[in-house]
């Protein structure tokens, strides 16, 4: 079975700084998809970046960007420019790419909470 | 466009009754899945249901039961409730059943078993 740590429940920056949310992965694996989902105080989930495996290329979204390391079974997740906005919890989350029975699932890490101080 | 909708928003039932929860996907969207959100802790998943057959199931007991009706909305079903099945639960709609495709996710149920 996959699955997905997080290693810092807590994170706090300041504004207009950057920061890195870690996120490590076990999987025997070698096609799968990679996510960052964030969860604001009002609950609902939202995707942030997505990564498919077999891309070397890291993915990027205008301020987020990912980086990659697929031996080392690392995807951590940089926010550039942070904003008051970005306050949340942020999930890293692995999808199968087999889809056989359960693997059609997300399996999520337990979250990272990133503070945003002004 | 209507995201996923959810109801009902929050939820307080005893030990052993049974509860149903409902979710709308996006319009266009055939599947969904629901996880369970205990405080503190990310989603776990629950079912998928993709053409309003089961694809997927978690590791979770057979009280926890799904359907998918033929507009693609869904329920989810926990018979004899337990305290620990107090939650948030969250449907999630996407357009393709696997992939990269982005799941959206509802504002979720909030549980309470007492």
């Amino acid at each position: 079975a996959q699955t997905v740590t997080q290693s810092q429940p807590e994170m706090s920056v300041q504004e207009a700084e950057t920061v890195t949310l870690s996120c490590t992965y076990d999987t025997s694996e070698s096609d799968y998809y990679l996510f960052w989902y964030k969860q604001p105080p009002s609950r609902q989930m939202i995707l942030v970046i997505r990564q498919e495996a077999y891309k070397q290329q890291n993915a990027t979204e205008n301020r987020f960007s990912v980086n990659f390391q697929k031996a080392a079974k690392s995807f951590s997740l940089k926010i550039s420019d942070s904003q008051l906005g970005d306050a949340a919890m942020y999930f890293c989350a692995y999808r199968s790419a087999r889809g056989r029975g359960g693997a059609d699932g997300l399996t999520f890490g337990k979250g990272t909470h990133l503070i945003i101080q002004p | 466009d209507a995201g996923v909708t959810q109801s009902p928003t929050h939820l307080i039932k005893t030990r052993g009754q049974q509860v149903t929860l409902r979710c709308s996907p996006i319009s266009g969207h055939k599947s969904v899945s629901w996880y369970q959100q205990v405080l503190g802790q990310g989603p776990q998943f629950i079912f998928q249901y993709y053409e309003k057959e089961e694809r997927g199931r978690g590791n979770f007991p057979d009280r926890f039961s799904a359907r998918q009706f033929p507009n693609y909305s869904s329920e989810l079903n926990v018979n004899a409730l337990l305290l620990g099945d107090s939650a948030l639960y969250l449907c999630a709609s996407s357009l393709l059943r696997q992939g990269a495709n982005e799941q959206f996710f509802g504002p979720g149920t909030r549980l309470t078993v007492l």
